[in-house]
């Protein structure tokens, strides 16, 4: 199996600041790897797939690059609405594997 | 609009059975596959396989194999996933989502309670 570690596990910062997260595989995927938001008690949100492609409706302040083992997700100009739980996925390959999460937080 | 509507929460005990179901609507359902999460109280997210609405083939996550079984109905354009012989770490909301590679829309999510 694809082993997706995402770091840091936790971040805090303050609105209008620009966050980055960083996702590794354990074996290169190319570009097949997806991000998500999600907000307690809620259900996952797409926000970005290979690697970079916006999904429709996510506004662009949100980014990712990265191809091959090494991926990033950027948020720019953080807002209250952004605090959540990031999650990437992998879907090079099955089982589909996800990253164990970056929660965001207020500063 | 593409909506995914899941079933409502069950509670169920030790060994015994549960199927949720996923109704689709807003698109051609047997043009997507059908891809089922679960997430534990306070964990992260666990792919638990896939199938596809157009043929019925499935990919199942190994540690379910033998105990999970994912169906649809093209008819009613509805998902099933159907697990058996519960265990307390079953104990977990589950998720459908559109999609055989990235997934786009999800369902809302049905929190399966397993206890005696």
């Amino acid at each position: 199996d694809i082993q997706m570690t995402q770091s840091p596990s936790s971040l805090s910062a303050s609105v209008g600041d620009r966050v980055t997260i960083t996702c590794r595989a354990s074996q290169g995927i190319s570009n097949h790897l997806a991000w998500f938001q999600q907000k307690p008690g809620k259900a996952p949100k797409s926000l970005i797939y290979a690697a970079s492609s916006l999904q429709s409706g996510v506004p662009s302040k949100f980014s990712g690059s990265g191809s091959g083992t090494d991926f990033t997700l950027t948020i720019s100009s953080l807002q209250p609405e952004d605090f959540a739980t990031y999650y990437c996925q992998q879907y090079n390959s099955y089982p589909r594997t996800f990253g164990q999460g970056t929660k965001l937080e207020i500063k | 609009q593409v909506q995914l509507v899941q079933s409502g929460a069950e509670v169920k005990k030790p060994g015994a059975s549960v199927k949720v179901s996923c109704k689709a609507s807003g698109y051609i359902f047997t043009s997507y596959g059908i891809s089922w999460v679960r997430q534990a109280p306070g964990q992260g997210l666990e792919w638990m396989g896939w199938i596809s609405a157009d043929n019925g083939n499935t990919n199942y996550a190994q540690k379910l194999q033998g105990r999970v079984m994912m169906t649809t109905d093209t008819s009613t354009s509805t998902a099933y996933m159907e697990l058996r012989s519960l265990r307390s770490d079953d104990t977990a909301v589950y998720y459908c989502a559109r999609g055989t590679y990235s997934n786009d829309y999800w369902g809302q999510g049905t929190l399966v309670t397993v206890s005696s």
